[in-house]
């Protein structure tokens, strides 16, 4: 079983819907990372936490630290939203070291 | 800050051959990872480095991979001799200090081909 595990793996959605992405995880961790990598293949930080929550613009992501989820929501996405998300923790004592989750597809369209 | 550089973007080689990819991190960012990508496996951790000195190598597949990182702006990646299976996308990352952990910032990634 993977450290990391998202879902869904693939994801379509219309112009305007409100998108979520899960990632579980199963071991102790010092941080929770989302990323985004774009058809061109450039990886992107979205966001970095240990609890709570953050937003930026039309994304948010939260964690529940005692239930080992995290989510990441899209708020009216765009087409230009179309990505995989890419779910990694550091693990406690590890100091900066990423494991990543698979990924999510997502496609959105007009 | 141009961000971090990698080069080249795109190498074609044949098996056997010594393979090179190079990596500037950001300027005053003390932690650099090299990860791969592939569709099978997804991104992986191959080596970091913290203040230029190797920390964790475990994810390195096996001898034929070495990173250096001679001094705080370049470390390379090496392979040797490539193998088909090497073929992938290489990251080089880099993050500052200061805390325990750190947002990573990315390199546009090498695109290995091994024919």
């Amino acid at each position: 079983k993977n450290e990391v595990e998202q879902s869904p793996q693939n994801l379509t959605a219309q112009e305007g819907e409100f998108i979520t992405i899960n990632c579980s995880y199963s071991v102790g961790i010092s941080a929770l990372h989302w990323l985004q990598q774009h058809p061109g293949g450039g990886i992107v930080s979205l966001f970095m936490l240990s609890s709570g929550k953050k937003k930026h613009g039309r994304l948010i992501a939260t964690i529940n630290i005692q239930e080992k989820h995290s989510s990441l929501h899209i708020t009216a996405s765009h087409p230009r939203d179309s990505a995989v998300y890419i779910c990694a923790v550091t693990l406690t004592g590890t100091a900066s070291k990423l494991t990543f989750g698979t990924g999510t597809r997502l496609q959105v369209t007009l | 800050d141009a961000g971090v550089i990698q080069s080249p973007r795109h190498e074609v080689t044949e098996m056997g051959q010594e393979v090179t990819l190079r990596c500037k991190p950001i300027s005053g960012h003390d932690y650099l990872f090299w990860y791969r990508q592939t569709m099978m496996r997804g991104l992986e951790l191959l080596i970091y480095f913290n203040n230029n000195v190797p920390i964790d190598d475990s994810g390195m597949p096996e001898d034929r991979f070495s990173a250096k990182m001679p001094n705080a702006s370049f470390s390379t990646l090496k392979i040797q001799p490539s193998e088909p299976r090497d073929s992938a996308v290489y990251f080089c990352a880099s993050s500052p200090s200061g805390r325990y952990y750190n947002e990573q910032f990315f390199g546009p990634g090498t695109r290995l081909t091994v024919l």
